[in-house]
């Protein structure tokens, strides 16, 4: 069955640092996902696109985020000078956008920023 | 999209169903029920979705009360394996934003 996956699992960084997380979306689908989750609390939407632009991003996604397709295959998250609170698990997700459209999400990457 | 009220903790004894209830009594008519499952800290799994019939997969069953304010999420036979945190989601299919809203969900534990 197809998934998402996603790399590194798990990224140690020093507070101020980039760091760019990857995902591979499941091969159809055509719309693309970050969601985060602090340690103890909900998931949280980051920021959704699709047809290479950014379609929704909530107040979370400030300008020390951005995202991007590279590719044919891989979907980035890029965190510009990583702050202490930016340490979560970061899912990305991927949909279909037609039949029934559910959004699948992958394992996640765990950002510890020290 | 319409918001989901879920109790915040269940338990349910090993080979019993688990049934996990959502309100959404203002879920609009072009708006589909959705549950994820988290597994410790693991990315949301999809268990099952539904618009207005009853829905079975291999993982679960979804009952869908006939007004639409309410629905339950039936697993069969809970394992230990279902431990987790069930999320009830309402939204509308398609579109080009279409974010998931997570609230707390119900941490199932299933018991020996």
């Amino acid at each position: 069955e197809p998934e998402v996956t996603q790399t590194p699992s798990h990224q140690v960084t020093q507070m101020g640092q980039e760091v760019i997380l990857r995902c591979v979306p499941i091969s159809n689908h055509l719309y693309f996902y970050w969601y985060r989750q602090i340690l103890g609390q909900k998931v949280e939407f980051l920021v959704s696109f699709y047809n290479n632009e950014i379609s929704e991003k909530s107040e979370i996604f400030d300008d020390q985020f951005s995202v991007e397709r590279p590719d044919g295959s891989n979907f980035t998250l890029k965190i510009r000078s990583t702050k202490l609170e930016d340490s979560a698990m970061y899912f990305c997700a991927s949909r279909t956008g037609t039949g029934t459209d559910t959004q699948y999400f992958g394992p996640g990457t765990r950002l510890t920023v020290l | 999209d319409a918001k989901t009220t879920q109790p915040p903790s269940m338990d349910c004894a090993e080979g019993r169903a688990a049934n996990l209830p959502c309100n959404h009594s203002t879920i609009s008519g072009n708006e589909y029920v959705y549950w994820y499952r988290q597994i410790h800290s693991q990315g949301p799994q999809y268990i099952i979705h539904g618009l207005k019939n009853n829905e079975t997969n291999e993982m679960a069953s979804l009952i869908i009360t006939e007004d639409r304010k309410s629905s339950t999420l039936i697993l069969p036979h809970a394992t230990l394996r279902d431990t987790a945190v069930y999320y009830c989601i309402v939204r509308v299919a398609g579109g080009a934003g279409n974010m998931l809203t997570f609230g707390g969900g119900t941490r199932l534990m299933v018991k020996p």
